[in-house]
């Protein structure tokens, strides 16, 4: 059974950084893209970007609205990947979802999400 | 505003069948496949179609998508009450360098 399970949501200041991290299992995780969607609570679904695999050059590609902030980055070893976001924005605020993502295309399996909220 | 446009809302009674459309441009659902996620009360959003019209396993046959030129729609038969959720649409966008979704619609199954 694939699972997805993020963890590292919290109250973070304006300007501030947070770290949340994504645990995979039930898959071979290095076989797959693997990235994040984010929900603005009562919204709709907003890309964030992606990590390709390592057969792939692990390349990643951002969403216009956090490109320079946001970085993505997987551990192989460890089945994971993260999401590094630094100057963060009130418009940040949303729950974080881990996705495997198949080939750029779609999102497959995803986790149950993480709360994000950036507020003073 | 979303790249990809969706009706807020559709409803109808259990057993009928509902129609749920999704346009975009030629950057993106005239270039690319098409996916179509479910997302109930509370829960995650789910995959419910790729590739236009594909069904990941344990999707059942009453959901069915299709595609034409730079629209697609999301047919759901035989309607249940479990099936009210939010309903989204995604593509890639060529132009954008982007994954990009509709703004959602909410079945309601009176």
């Amino acid at each position: 059974e694939v699972r997805l399970v993020e963890s590292g949501g919290v109250l973070v200041q304006p300007g501030g950084s947070l770290r949340l991290s994504c645990a995979a299992s039930g898959f071979t995780f290095s076989d797959h893209y693997m990235g994040w969607v984010r929900q603005t609570p009562g919204k709709g679904l907003e890309w964030v970007g992606h990590i390709r695999d390592k057969a792939n050059s692990y390349i990643t590609q951002y969403a216009a609205s956090v490109r320079g902030r946001f970085s993505i980055s997987r551990d192989d070893s460890k089945n994971s990947v993260s999401l590094q976001m630094n100057s963060l924005k009130t418009e940040d605020t949303a729950v974080y979802y881990c996705t495997r993502v198949f080939r750029s295309q779609y999102f497959d399996y995803w986790g149950q999400g993480s709360l994000v909220t950036v507020s003073s | 505003q979303s790249v990809l446009t969706q009706p807020p809302s559709v409803s109808s009674a259990p057993g009928q069948k509902v129609t749920i459309s999704c346009s975009g441009s030629s950057s993106n659902i005239g270039k690319n496949f098409v996916s179509w996620y479910q997302q109930l009360p509370g829960a995650a959003p789910k995959l419910l179609l790729y590739n236009n019209n594909k069904r990941p396993s344990g999707i059942p046959d009453r959901f069915s998508g299709s595609k034409s030129g730079t629209s697609a729609t999301l047919d759901i038969t035989g309607l249940q009450t479990g099936d009210e959720a939010d309903y989204y649409c995604g593509a890639w966008d060529t132009s954008l360098s982007a994954v990009v979704f509709g703004g959602g619609t909410k079945l309601t199954v009176l």
